[in-house]
């Protein structure tokens, strides 16, 4: 079965500092691989995906995230945070398949950025 | 409206209330979702509706009853809930139920049970 961590649970970083959030995943095959974002009193929205191809992707928000297969991690980082980058930030996988496909989630990172 | 809404944002109920809770996506997607949002733990998938049709019910208690009417709505209903039952209950919606398939969040709501 497939499954994501994130070992830190709580992040401080001081804003224009850079930012890396760590997620391991455990998955047979290579999956597929989500970093999305919960702001206070959110849903969570997507920053981020890996599909194939590129191990460094590109997201919103000025986010990035690179697969390291032989790590099995997916970290997400950021050059400069903004203040309002403070959120919980959630990693994700799912299995390579066509139907009902579950896409596990890890436990979190709460970001909190300090002047 | 655009994305997914859910209603109500905030709940309070007994033990022994009947509530229920609604999502709507606005997206033109097939497929709903229910998720329940602990502290401290990973988001739990409840159910799966692709078409209407319910594909995974992920061990979820009687107590909890969904229904998808439509491929736009999708409703939780709630009866003789138990206090760790409290939880924020996202729904989210995707094009399919393929692993590549993108969620789109609702807001949720955020349930407290006395």
């Amino acid at each position: 079965a497939q499954s994501v961590t994130q070992p830190d649970i709580h992040i401080t970083v001081s804003e224009g500092a850079s930012l890396e959030l760590r997620c391991n995943y455990s998955y047979g095959a290579t999956p597929y691989l989500f970093w999305y974002v919960q702001s206070p009193g959110q849903g969570l929205q997507l920053l981020l995906k890996y599909f194939s191809g590129d191990t460094l992707v590109q997201g919103i928000k000025g986010f990035e995230a690179e697969f390291k297969r032989s790590q099995s991690s997916f970290n997400l980082r950021k050059p400069s945070v903004h203040w309002s980058d403070a959120a919980e930030y959630f990693c994700a996988v799912a299995s390579q398949g066509f139907g009902n496909e579950k896409l596990t989630f890890g436990t979190g990172t709460r970001l909190t950025i300090i002047p | 409206e655009t994305g997914v809404t859910q209603t109500p944002r905030h709940l309070v109920m007994g033990m022994t209330n009947k509530k229920s809770l609604k999502c709507e996506q606005h997206l033109g997607h097939n497929a709903m979702y229910w998720y329940k949002q602990s502290a401290k733990k990973p988001l739990e998938l409840m159910f799966v509706y692709s078409l209407e049709e319910r594909v995974e019910n992920n061990s979820v208690p009687s107590r909890f009853s969904p229904e998808c009417p439509n491929s736009s709505h999708l409703f939780l209903h709630l009866h003789t809930l138990q206090p760790e039952d409290s939880a924020l209950y996202l729904c989210a919606s995707s094009q399919g139920t393929g692993g590549s398939e993108t969620q789109y969040f609702g807001p949720g709501t955020r349930l407290l049970v006395l």
